[in-house]
């Protein structure tokens, strides 16, 4: 049981680039999240996912695109990255409400 | 929506000293949850807590849900070096549709 897998774990982008951080989870979570982490800002919540066809915006959502077009995968993309983007990404599913969130290993992107 | 305030964002302490990081909030709470994060690892769950005024323990780490549940706690014994990361404060927001987390404390342990 993989739980849920981030890649890449590392990716350095150049300004005006995109990419997708991919995320997939193996325990038929329906609810699923994209977090960046910096330095005393805690986790801010980017995305999030109660279903299959169903995504909502967190708290930083400008710069982000998400889907989810089955119950495993959850990608992320950085439309045109920026400088301000450079983070670590953490990508979480929980069984549901009021549940556990389990988080993947991370993904520490650098813009330059 | 709701939001918690987590103090302090830092914390030293010398092996063997006890640690305490709090959670507060404005509004009342369904419930809270705590996570620790090793450094340069992911955030992992430790314990969720549901009633007013409850209290769990897990070995030397002790959780407290205030009685207005607009506050919680979370109280390490005796310092260990394994101890060492940050720990946050979550909670379901958003009519239970997701988590949101305090800011954090990091806690730095010196032997």
């Amino acid at each position: 049981n993989a739980g849920v897998t981030q890649t890449p774990k590392f990716q350095v982008l150049k300004t005006g680039q995109s990419m997708t951080l991919q995320c997939a989870q193996d325990m038929n979570h329906e609810y699923m999240s994209w977090y960046r982490q910096d330095p005393g800002m805690g986790l801010r919540l980017i995305h999030y996912s109660v279903g299959a066809g169903i995504t909502d915006q967190g708290e930083v959502p400008n710069g982000y695109n998400v889907s989810r077009s089955t119950t495993e995968d959850f990608p992320l993309r950085l439309l045109s990255a920026a400088p301000s983007q450079t983070s670590v990404y953490f990508c979480a599913s929980t069984l549901g409400q009021n549940t556990e969130a389990f988080f993947g290993q991370g993904t520490r992107l650098t813009v330059v | 929506g709701q939001q918690v305030m987590q103090i302090p964002q830092y914390q030293h302490v010398q092996e063997g000293e006890d640690f305490t990081t709090y959670c507060n909030s404005s509004t009342t709470l369904s419930n809270i949850q705590w996570y620790k994060q090793r450094p340069g690892g992911h955030p992992v769950f430790l314990i969720q807590l549901v009633k007013s005024g409850e209290v769990k323990k897990q070995k030397r780490l002790t959780f407290q849900f205030g009685e207005a549940k607009k506050n919680s706690s979370l109280h390490i014994t005796a310092t260990q070096t394994t101890d060492v990361g940050t720990y946050f404060c979550g909670l379901w927001a958003g009519g239970y549709q997701k988590v949101t987390f305090g800011t954090g404390t990091k806690l730095q342990v010196i032997p």
